[in-house]
């Protein structure tokens, strides 16, 4: 079965500082990939996502991703926090072979703190 | 004008009781899902219709019941409440059933089971 993992529950950055979040996930074939936020008591949203083709992506609030197949990642970035980021970050997997259907799998999220 | 709206936001009751959750999406998408997150924010698929069609239906006691009366409206029912059904329960939706991923969450009902 696929999984993801994300690496650190918590991650805390100044503000300014460089966002990594990271995520692997198992697969032979690479799936779709994807980067959720959520924001204190509210539902989760769409950063970004890989299905094919360019492999870094760029979402929404200067967030962006790599994905790369010989290390099983996707990897997310920020160059600059802002105060505003702090939430938790989920990152996804579409299996290829669930019948097609939106069946995301999560990681156990990692929130992130941003200090002044 | 909120795209996926649940009620209730918050939901506090006893063992063995029953109880629902609706939720209704305005954003005219086919497909709609149930998803719960657990006390360590670990979310996972329990349900999806798809135009009022069960097309996923994880391992879930049976006790959790969902109805789709129209691809607007997805329900869910629990029955013979348990201390280990305490979660946020978060509905979405997506335009079509296979896999873009991009999925619409509401902002999810926080069940508490005394």
């Amino acid at each position: 079965a696929q999984s993801v993992t994300q690496l650190g529950s918590h991650v805390s950055v100044s503000e300014g500082a460089l966002v990594l979040l990271r995520c692997n996930y198992s697969s032979s074939v690479p799936p779709y990939l994807f980067w959720y936020v959520q924001y204190p008591n509210q539902g989760l949203q769409l950063l970004l996502k890989y299905t094919t083709g360019a492999t870094l992506v760029k979402g929404i609030n200067g967030f962006e991703a790599e994905f790369k197949k010989s290390e099983t990642s996707f990897h997310l970035t920020k160059p600059s926090a802002h105060m505003s980021d702090a939430a938790e970050y989920f990152c996804a997997v579409t299996p290829l072979f669930s019948g097609g259907y939106n069946k995301l799998i999560f990681g156990a999220g990692t929130r992130l703190a941003v200090h002044p | 004008d909120t795209a996926v709206s649940q009620t209730p936001k918050y939901l506090v009751t006893q063992m063995g009781n029953d109880k629902s959750i609706k939720c209704e999406q305005n954003l005219g998408h086919d497909t709609m899902y149930w998803y719960k997150q657990d006390s360590k924010k670990f979310l996972k698929i329990m349900f999806s219709y798809n135009n009022k069609e069960l097309i996923i239906n994880e391992t879930v006691p049976n006790r959790f019941s969902p109805k789709s009366p129209d691809k607007a409206h997805l329900n869910l029912h629990i029955n013979s409440l348990e201390l280990g059904d305490s979660a946020v329960y978060f509905c979405a939706s997506s335009q079509g059933q296979y896999g873009t991923g991009e999925l619409f969450f509401g902002e999810g009902s926080r069940l508490t089971v005394l």
